[in-house]
C-alpha cells in the first residue's frame, strides 16, 4: 500500500522568500510522484511530475521538485515566492507502470499544505 | 484546451435526499475517476472506471453511493440518501488509460461542492 505524508499543514513565507513544501512517501516499488495545486473552490492543477530519468524536475510557475529515493522524499521548492502562489498544494503518488495490477491508475494524495504568502 | 466538465458546481440538499453529479471527461480518455475531498483533507478515490467497467470501487460506500459510466464516456455519481457527513467536494478526473505510454497525469474538473443540511 502506498501513502504520502506532507509535513506541515500550513506554511507561511514572505514574498520573495524561498518556498519549501515537504513530501515523503511510502511505496513498495518506486512510484510516480506528483505535485498538484488547488485554488479555492477549484479543481487540482498539475504542477510537476516525476516518472523516470532526471530526479530534479521542473514544473510550471517556477516550481521544481527533487526525487530522492534514499530519503523517500519529493519536496517542492520555489526560489522566490509570489503572492499568486498562495494556494493549497498536494503531493501524490501512484504505482509505476512496472507495478502492474488494476491499481496502476490510482493516485494517493497527501493531506495538503496551505501556502500563505505575506507582502 | 480540453477540460473535464462537471456539474453542478454547487449543490445544497437536505439529509435523506438524493443527489447526483455528472462528469464529462476529456475526449478520448478511457479512465475516469471520482474523488471525494473533505474540507482540510486530500482527495480520496471513490471509484475508478476503465471505459464502462469499474476497476476499483473499494472505497465507495455502496449502501448509499452508486456510480455508472454506461457508454464509457460521461459518468454519474449518485448519493441516496445523503447524510451530513457527505458534505465535501466531489472531483472527477480522467486520464488516457491505465497503462502504456501514459505516465500518469490525471486531469481534474473544477469539482462539485456538496453541502448537506
Amino acid at each position: 500500500a502506498q501513502s504520502v505524508t506532507q509535513l506541515g499543514s500550513h506554511v507561511s513565507v514572505s514574498e520573495g522568500a524561498l518556498v519549501l513544501l515537504r513530501c515523503n512517501y511510502s511505496s513498495s516499488v518506486p512510484p510516480y510522484l506528483f505535485w498538484y495545486v488547488q485554488y479555492p473552490n477549484q479543481g487540482l492543477q498539475l504542477l510537476l511530475k516525476y516518472t523516470t530519468g532526471a530526479t530534479l524536475v521542473k514544473g510550471i510557475n517556477g516550481f521544481e521538485a527533487e526525487f530522492k529515493k534514499s530519503e523517500t522524499s519529493f519536496h517542492l521548492t520555489k526560489p522566490s515566492a509570489h503572492m499568486s502562489d498562495a494556494a493549497e498544494y498536494f503531493c501524490a503518488v501512484r504505482p509505476s507502470a512496472n507495478a502492474g495490477g488494476t491499481s496502476y491508475g490510482k493516485l494517493t494524495f497527501g493531506q495538503g499544505t496551505i501556502l500563505t504568502v505575506h507582502p | 484546451e480540453a477540460e473535464v466538465a462537471q456539474s453542478p458546481r454547487y449543490k445544497i440538499t437536505e439529509k435523506s435526499q438524493a443527489v447526483a453529479f455528472w462528469c464529462d471527461p476529456i475526449s478520448g480518455h478511457a479512465t475516469l475517476y471520482w474523488y471525494r475531498q473533505i474540507l482540510g483533507q486530500g482527495p480520496e478515490l471513490l471509484v475508478q472506471f476503465q471505459d464502462e467497467s469499474v476497476v476499483d470501487d473499494s472505497q465507495l460506500p455502496k449502501d448509499r453511493f452508486s456510480a455508472e459510466r454506461l457508454k464509457g464516456v460521461d459518468s454519474t455519481l449518485k448519493i441516496q440518501p445523503a447524510e451530513l457527513g457527505d458534505s465535501a467536494m466531489y472531483l472527477c478526473a480522467s486520464s488516457l488509460g491505465l497503462a502504456g505510454a501514459n505516465t500518469g497525469e490525471l486531469f481534474f474538473g473544477e469539482g462539485s461542492r456538496l453541502t448537506v443540511l
